[in-house]
């Protein structure tokens, strides 16, 4: 069983939807979540970070933790065009000192 | 402006060769971090280290080897032993592990 396991998807919606990204992991001990977008040939940048069960919300982005189900969500209000992109969910190992990031999920927004 | 560096964007690498990948930062992070990412596949952690003179092997250390002599900089050898070399190298630092990682431009590593 793979750390981190995301849809890879491709997943489209069309401009102005919600896109959700989903994303499950398998080390229970784990205490720090992160979502990163990856555009083509680009280096990962941060979306959010969420360490407490439930929601956060940054802008038109939102970041869920269930912790007993292990599975941390990014949802994207009013998608736009520029969202299209990788997004890549990571999480800390059980020592903290290194993250396991999933392989992505591949996002395209259509006008 | 703070950041992180990585030079050189492409490198292109002849069989039996070493080459070796630049990661600057000048953010004064503690932590830094090499991942290697392949088409389709997450990002793989070669190499870590948490302070100056100190580094710890990742999933796939393999063929690599690194240096932290200076905080700012961890640069990454890719020697003749790693077989199949070509990818995206991707270098990350943060405040401490365990928290958030920034990471910098990466290098596109080819074979002639």
């Amino acid at each position: 069983q793979k750390e981190v396991e995301q849809n890879s998807g491709p997943l489209s919606v069309p401009e102005g939807a919600i896109a959700s990204l989903n994303c499950t992991y398998s080390d229970r001990v784990s205490q720090s979540f992160f979502w990163y977008r990856q555009y083509s040939g680009k280096s990962p940048e941060l979306i959010m970070s969420i360490y407490s069960n439930g929601d956060k919300e940054d802008g038109r982005f939102t970041a869920q933790l269930n912790k007993a189900s292990q599975y941390v969500s990014l949802l994207i209000r009013d998608s736009q065009p520029s969202d299209s992109a990788t997004y890549l969910c990571a999480v800390n190992s059980h020592t903290g000192n290194q993250f396991y990031f999933g392989t992505g999920t591949s996002l395209t927004v259509i006008p | 402006d703070g950041g992180i560096t990585q030079s050189p964007k492409y490198l292109f690498r002849k069989e039996g060769q070493n080459v070796t990948l630049s990661c600057e930062q000048n953010l004064n992070h503690d932590a830094m971090y090499w991942y290697r990412q392949d088409p389709g596949q997450g990002l793989r952690l070669i190499y870590y280290s948490q302070i100056v003179n100190d580094f710890q092997k990742g999933d796939i250390a393999e063929g690599y080897s690194v240096s932290r002599e200076k905080k700012e900089s961890f640069p990454l050898t890719v020697t003749s032993a790693q077989k199949n070399p070509t990818a995206f190298y991707l270098c990350a630092s943060s405040p401490r592990t365990r928290e958030t990682q920034y990471f910098g431009p990466g290098t596109r590593l080819l074979v002639l």
